[in-house]
């Protein structure tokens, strides 16, 4: 079974300049999550996608960063414009819909970002 | 509010040492799921294990064993013989609701020495 895909894997930028991520999760995972994590430290949530619905995006800093999952599947991920303290390493983790239980979340293999 | 502290920021060994990293958590609901994940080198998070609040037995896989403890509000987690391939920055994650989101530790980050 293929795991969570994310690209690029490696992105440098200069500060105010835009970016994009872009997630797959595992095929048949109704849940999604973008986790940031900042160089030693945890990662913490960003933004959890139902489907295509947002059930939390309560850390999302919305005035610059944004994310959609159109059709439930694929995710992007956008930081418009980009900040020196967006320098980070940006998960996307999915899990089979947890109605009752917190499921098991599987993460991919990040983005590094550097905002320079 | 929900909260997990992992007091260990580094942790060295020698290879075949048992070591055990410890997690500390803090919630107000019942019904809560505590995860521990690997992040090897290479940057991807492994799942390892879940505990539901409501299950307290404890949990051994070949070399690796977890503790949890709510009296202590604890879920400590054992390398038995540990091997240079342990290596790596272990966090601990907590959740609370249906699906939820993950509260992760600040990491334990174990390095096996040959």
């Amino acid at each position: 079974e293929a795991g969570v895909a994310q690209s690029p894997r490696y992105k440098i930028i200069e500060k105010r300049q835009s970016v994009a991520f872009w997630c797959n999760p595992i095929s048949g995972h109704a849940t999604l999550y973008w986790y940031q994590q900042i160089l030693g430290q945890g990662p913490k949530l960003l933004i959890q996608f139902q489907n295509n619905g947002v059930v939390d995006d309560s850390q999302l800093p919305k005035d610059r960063f944004s994310a959609e999952r159109l059709k439930g599947v694929d995710s992007t991920l956008k930081i418009q414009p980009a900040k020196l303290e967006d320098s980070a390493v940006y998960l996307c983790a999915s899990s089979l819909s947890g109605k009752r239980d917190a499921l098991e979340q599987y993460f991919g293999p990040g983005t590094r970002l550097t905002v320079t | 509010a929900q909260k997990v502290t992992q007091a260990q920021t580094e942790i060295s060994v020698v290879e075949k040492e048992d070591v055990t990293l410890d997690c500390v958590y803090e919630t107000r609901d019942t019904t809560y799921y505590l995860f521990w994940y690997k992040q090897p080198p290479s940057g991807e998070l492994v799942f390892l294990i879940r505990r539901n609040s409501f299950d307290e037995q404890n949990e051994i896989s070949g070399r690796y064993s977890w503790n949890f403890q709510k009296s202590t509000s604890s879920f400590n987690f054992t390398i038995t013989a540990s091997q240079v391939v342990d290596s790596a920055v272990y966090f601990c994650a907590l959740a609370w609701n249906q699906g939820g989101k993950l509260i992760f530790g600040q990491g334990t980050e174990l390095s096996v020495k040959p």
